[in-house]
């Protein structure tokens, strides 16, 4: 079966530029989530979809959306990107929300670096 | 909000001593995962812990989850250059069902 696939592996944007990063979770896995992770911060939670609809939403601003479609592939999007947005994110898929007993299964997810 | 605290933050062992990181809640936890990350790759998953005071071996790792439900610990015995990393353990928010990621604990083991 193959694992979560992230789409890039590497990018680099200017400041105020916009930014997607893609998704596609395991076959049969309805949830997406997102995290940002930074040597700093650590793994900070951005947003879950399941089933094409936000579930939980993370402390980010509104800079930051992300979509499911319907064949559970998930986007998010970074619009007027900061220097404080380089990061790597992470994305990750599970069977059910992650509220149930079922663990995430990570992408190797896509670095970001803005100049 | 709810939290997850690890301590230590980071860990540096000899090869060969055993290691362990803690994991608290700051409310109970219907469960708790155990993630891995080793240097430049993403989190894997390890064990999940679902009852009190339940006790888990992966060979020489064992996880434990508190009679509470509100800590839980992962200990390695005889470290091995293979076990570094960073050790994340995570619970689901009680009001939303999100993940929380502890901030982790790195592993350095000096061969």
């Amino acid at each position: 079966k193959a694992g979560v696939t992230q789409t890039p592996r590497y990018l680099i944007k200017t400041r105020g530029q916009q930014v997607t990063l893609s998704c596609s979770p395991i076959s049969g896995h309805r949830s997406v989530s997102w995290y940002q992770q930074t040597p700093g911060q650590g793994l900070q939670f951005l947003f879950e979809y399941f089933s094409e609809t936000q579930r939980n939403k993370g402390n980010f601003p509104g800079r930051f959306s992300g979509r499911q479609f319907s064949n559970s592939r998930s986007e998010m999007n970074v619009s007027t990107l900061e220097l404080g947005d380089s990061a790597l994110y992470l994305c990750a898929s599970s069977k059910e929300p992650t509220g149930l007993t079922y663990e995430q299964y990570f992408g190797p997810g896509t670095r970001l670096t803005v100049t | 909000g709810q939290q997850v605290m690890q301590i230590p933050q980071y860990q540096h062992v000899q090869e060969g001593e055993d290691f362990t990181t803690y994991c608290n809640s700051s409310t109970t936890l219907s469960n708790i995962q155990w993630y891995k990350q080793r240097p430049g790759g993403h989190p894997v998953f390890l064990i999940q812990l679902v009852k009190s005071g339940e006790v888990k071996k992966q060979k020489r790792l064992t996880f434990q989850f508190g009679e509470a439900k509100k800590n839980s610990s992962l200990h390695i015995t005889a470290t091995q250059t293979t076990d570094v990393g960073t050790y994340f353990c995570a619970g689901p928010s009680s009001n939303t069902g999100k993940l929380i990621f502890g901030q982790g604990t790195t592993l350095q083991v000096k061969p």
